[in-house]
C-alpha cells in the first residue's frame, strides 16, 4: 500500500464552523506533513510531524490545529476560518526525514476547502 | 520560504517533442526533487537527485543538477498527452526537515 488517503475530498464550511481534515498512511512512514496550496501556486508547508511529535510549525494561525494521534494518522482541526483560507490542503508522508533520509514524499489527493 | 524556484514558464508542445524546464534555488541543499501535479490534485514524485549527483535518468525523464549554479533542469523526452500537468521542483535543505516547492511549470502536450 503506497497511498496517502485524505478525507473528505471536498469541504464547504462557514466561518463559525469547526471541522477536521483527516490523513492516513499505512506505509510505516514516521514523518507526516500538511501543506496548503492556493490556485496556480506551489504548495506551502504548514506543519511537520516527526515520530508523532510536532517538529515544525511554519507560523500557522492558531485557527489551524494539527494533531497526530498515532504514526498512521494526521488530523488538521479547523475553527473560525476566513474565506482566504480556502485552498487545497495536502497531506504527505515520508519514510524518515526528507533531509537525512534522502527520501521522497508521498502525497494524498488533497481536500479542497471552501470557506463561506 | 521557497527554496526552489523555476523560471516561470508555460510550455505548449506537440506530442512526441521534448519538454525542458528549469529550476533555481538559493541555499545549500541535500537533494532536489521533481513532482508532477495533475489538475490541482495530489503531487506525484518523479525523481530525486542528491547534491553529489550531476545527472539522473528515470524512463523518459532526465534531471541535471548544477550545485555551483544552484540550478536543475528536467527533460521529458518523447512527450505524451498524459504528460500534461504542472511540474514542481522542491528542495530538501540541509539542517531542517522541510521540502520547499518552487513556482511550477505548466506543460500542455497537444495530441
Amino acid at each position: 500500500d503506497t497511498e496517502v488517503t485524505q478525507t473528505p475530498k471536498h469541504l464547504v464550511m462557514g466561518m463559525t464552523n469547526k471541522k477536521s481534515l483527516k490523513c492516513e498512511q499505512h506505509m510505516g512512514h514516521r514523518a507526516m506533513y500538511w501543506y496548503k496550496q492556493k490556485a496556480k501556486k506551489p504548495p506551502e508547508l504548514m506543519f511537520v510531524y516527526s515520530y508523532e511529535k510536532l517538529s515544525i510549525n511554519e507560523s500557522v494561525p492558531s485557527r489551524f490545529s494539527p494533531e497526530c494521534p498515532n504514526s498512521s494518522l494526521l488530523n488538521l482541526h479547523l475553527h473560525a476560518l476566513q474565506p482566504e483560507d480556502s485552498a487545497l490542503y495536502l497531506c504527505a508522508s515520508s519514510q524518515t526525514g526528507l533531509v537525512k533520509g534522502n527520501t521522497e514524499a508521498f502525497f494524498g489527493q488533497g481536500t479542497r476547502l471552501t470557506v463561506v | 520560504s521557497q527554496q526552489g524556484e523555476e523560471d516561470p514558464q508555460a510550455l505548449s508542445i506537440q506530442e512526441g517533442e521534448n519538454a525542458t524546464m528549469n529550476c533555481s534555488y538559493k541555499t545549500s541543499i541535500n537533494n532536489l526533487q521533481w513532482y508532477r501535479q495533475n489538475s490541482g490534485r495530489g503531487l506525484v514524485h518523479l525523481i530525486l537527485i542528491r547534491s553529489n549527483e550531476r545527472e539522473k535518468h528515470s524512463g523518459r525523464l532526465r534531471v541535471t543538477l548544477d550545485t555551483s549554479k544552484k540550478s536543475s533542469s528536467l527533460l521529458i523526452t518523447a512527450s505524451r498527452a498524459a504528460d500534461t500537468a504542472s511540474y514542481f521542483c522542491a528542495t530538501a535543505v540541509r539542517g531542517n526537515n522541510r521540502l520547499a516547492f518552487g513556482k511550477g511549470n505548466q506543460v500542455v502536450v497537444i495530441p
